[in-house]
């Protein structure tokens, strides 16, 4: 099965500042990976996500994420903080070849502040 | 395009009553839908995976007979929560799948906050 490692459930970075979110996969195939934000009581919105072609993704909101199948990383960044950007922010991966379930990280909560 | 609803956004109900919320995808076919129950602080946990017009697959540990799912068309599948409990009060997610896809992306909806009192 697959799984998702997101280190650090919570990050700080102060207003402008880089934002980065840690967050590897495990599996023997390259999958499918995603990042969705959700602000409290919300659902999820998707930022980006990564489908086999370019490996460098840009997603919503100067946000964009790598996929490094050397490091089974797709950890995502934005170069600057902004306060709105303070939310959950979960990654997931699913298996193309079994074509069904999402495996959703911990979650990182993201403060900014100002 | 691609979104998804859930009905109600909220509900407060008591013990031992049952709870349906209807998820919808709106502007296209869902022939795969999820629920995810999601606890505070916490990342979604998948309940189960229903298909169009046949049973739900529910995950290890979700009793099918509290958690009745059903999807009855391509738009549409509802959660029922059977004599609810205080301990089913989270927040509960679902998301859809169109019929043709080629990255297995899902579309979530914005979640229902159920409360059992």
């Amino acid at each position: 099965a697959q799984s998702v490692t997101q280190l650090g459930s919570h990050v700080s970075v102060s207003e402008g500042a880089l934002v980065l979110l840690r967050c590897n996969y495990s599996s023997s195939v390259p999958p499918y990976l995603f990042w969705y934000v959700q602000y409290p009581n919300q659902g999820l919105q998707l930022l980006l996500k990564y489908t086999s072609a370019a490996t460098l993704v840009k997603g919503i909101n100067g946000f964009e994420a790598e996929f490094k199948k050397s490091e089974t990383s797709f950890h995502l960044t934005k170069p600057s903080a902004h306060m709105s950007d303070a939310a959950e922010y979960f990654c997931a991966v699913s298996d193309p070849n079994t074509g069904n379930q999402f495996y959703f990280g911990t979650g990182t909560s993201l403060t900014v502040i100002p | 395009g691609a979104v998804v609803s859930q009905h109600p956004s909220r509900v407060i109900c008591k013990s031992g009553t049952s709870v349906k919320i209807e998820c919808r995808s709106l502007d296209f076919q869902a022939t795969t839908m999820f629920w995810y129950r999601q606890f505070p602080k916490q990342s979604l946990m998948l309940m189960a995976t229903s298909n169009e017009g046949s049973k739900a697959t529910y995950e290890q540990g979700v009793e099918k007979d509290k958690f009745l799912i059903n999807h009855a068309s391509l738009t549409l599948s509802t959660l029922t929560v059977t004599s609810a409990h205080p301990e089913d009060s989270s927040f509960y997610i679902c998301s859809a799948r169109p019929g043709t896809f080629s990255y297995n992306e899902q579309f979530f909806g914005p979640g229902t906050r159920l409360t059992v009192l």
